[in-house]
């Protein structure tokens, strides 16, 4: 079955350090995945997808993220991080029927 | 353009009682859905809409039901609530194939007593 694995439940950085969450997927075929970003008591914002190409992905708010089928990751980075940037982040892979599997969250805390 | 919005932001029902969960999209989308989050699951979807007329489930189905209404809206129903039912709704709309971004609404927070 397809799932989406986001190790680390709580990751704390300080600002204007560098950011690397990790998202590790199962799917039999090329995966379609994305990241969302969550601010607390708000729905979820699309920060970048991947379909295919190039590994290397950029998305909104100076975030990129690379695709790595040898290791079934799709790691988000950041290399400067703001205290808004303090949210929860969802890792999804899209699986037939075009539906979405999320990982179950990484919680960044920012210190300053 | 108001997006994906979604009705009532809070509630507090007993065990037992109904309520419907509102939605609504205003971006001609075709396909809608309702995910629940609960802290450390992620998002899981419990039912979804491909088309107007069409509705599947998810993957966590039980104790819901759902209505396209029309292409605008989708309603999520809880015939007898239960206290595992307490949690956060959002719903989602999206337009055709898998390359297209799903939009999602603010979240209703259900509380189950």
């Amino acid at each position: 079955a397809q799932s989406v694995t986001q190790p680390d439940i709580h990751i704390t950085v300080s600002e204007g350090a560098s950011l690397e969450l990790r998202c590790n997927y199962s799917y039999g075929a090329t995966p379609y995945l994305f990241w969302y970003v969550q601010s607390p008591g708000q729905g979820l914002q699309l920060l970048l997808k991947y379909f295919s190409g190039d590994t290397l992905v950029q998305g909104i708010k100076g975030f990129e993220a690379e695709f790595k089928r040898s290791q079934s990751s799709f790691n988000l980075r950041k290399p400067s991080v703001h205290w808004s940037d303090a949210a929860e982040y969802f890792c999804a892979l899209l699986e037939y029927g075009n539906k979405l599997v999320f990982g179950a969250g990484t919680i960044l805390r920012v210190k300053s | 353009n108001a997006g994906v919005t979604q009705t009532p932001k809070f509630q507090v029902l007993k065990t037992g009682q109904s309520m419907t969960l509102q939605c609504a999209q205003d971006m001609n989308h075709n396909s809608m859905y309702w995910y629940r989050q609960d802290p450390g699951m992620g998002l899981r979807l419990i039912y979804y809409s491909a088309s107007e007329g069409t509705t599947d489930k998810g993957e966590v189905p039980n104790g819901y039901n759902v209505s396209r209404l029309n292409k605008r809206e989708f309603s999520l129903r809880l015939e007898s609530a239960a206290p595992s039912q307490t949690s956060v709704y959002f719903c989602a709309a999206r337009q055709g194939g898998p390359k297209y971004e799903q939009y999602f609404g603010p979240g209703t927070r259900l509380t189950v007593t």
